[in-house]
């Protein structure tokens, strides 16, 4: 079993659609929490850290559920731009960056 | 600027010949590693270091080499590189470990014929 499982996608959305993606972990003892964007095979840049408490960053909004072990992130009027990759990055053991396959949104006008 | 340089960008070579691609930070960073990036299967670790000196492997670290000699950079070795080599490198920098935010380098796109 993958460590950070994500839905691929791709997610077809018009403009100024909300759009949400969940991302599950497998290990419980996992302690840091991310989701990066990356743009058609350019580097992943952070988006977000996720907080225990959740967190919002303008348009975009994330979420962690230690209970059933995922964590989500809620983009809210949809811009053009925002069309990428979004990977969804967990830590559990300080050494390593687990990396999910990454899910694609397409904002379409 | 604070960033993460690698080269080459982009690199065509022959099965066996061996092959570098460096990787260096300028933000004083303890910890670098390396990835690949294949279609369907995301970034996976090859290896990675705490700091000068230590270094280890990630998840799929056959093939490869690395050091990490001086706290800036950490380059990737392929002593015979063979065509399933063939993939996307990403270089990456923290500040401590792999708890805080990664900085990537621009990626380095090998193809092994």
């Amino acid at each position: 079993r993958k460590e950070v499982e994500q839905d691929p996608g791709p997610f077809n959305v018009p403009e100024g659609a909300t759009v949400a993606f969940n991302c599950t972990y497998s290990n419980s003892a996992s302690q840091s929490f991310f989701w990066y964007r990356q743009d058609c095979r350019k580097e992943p840049k952070l988006l977000m850290s996720v907080y225990s408490s959740g967190n919002e960053d303008g348009r975009f909004t994330a979420q962690l559920n230690r209970a059933s072990q995922y964590i989500s992130l809620l983009i809210r009027d949809s811009k053009l731009s925002d069309s990428a990759t979004y990977l969804c990055v967990v830590n559990y053991n300080f050494n390593k960056f687990y990396f999910g396959s990454g899910t694609k949104l397409n904002v379409k006008p | 600027e604070a960033q993460v340089t690698q080269n080459p960008r982009y690199l065509i070579t022959v099965t066996g010949k061996k092959l570098t691609v460096t990787c260096s930070q300028n933000m004083n960073h303890e910890y670098m590693s390396w990835y690949r990036q294949d279609p369907g299967l995301g970034l996976r670790q090859i290896y990675y270091s705490m700091n000068v000196e230590v270094t280890d492997k990630g998840d799929v670290p056959e093939g490869y080499k690395v050091s990490r000699k001086e706290k800036r950079n950490f380059p990737l070795i392929l002593e015979s590189p063979s065509p399933n080599q063939t993939s996307l490198y990403f270089c990456a920098s923290s500040p401590h470990g792999a708890d805080t935010e990664a900085f990537f380098g621009q990626g380095t796109r090998l193809t092994v014929v």
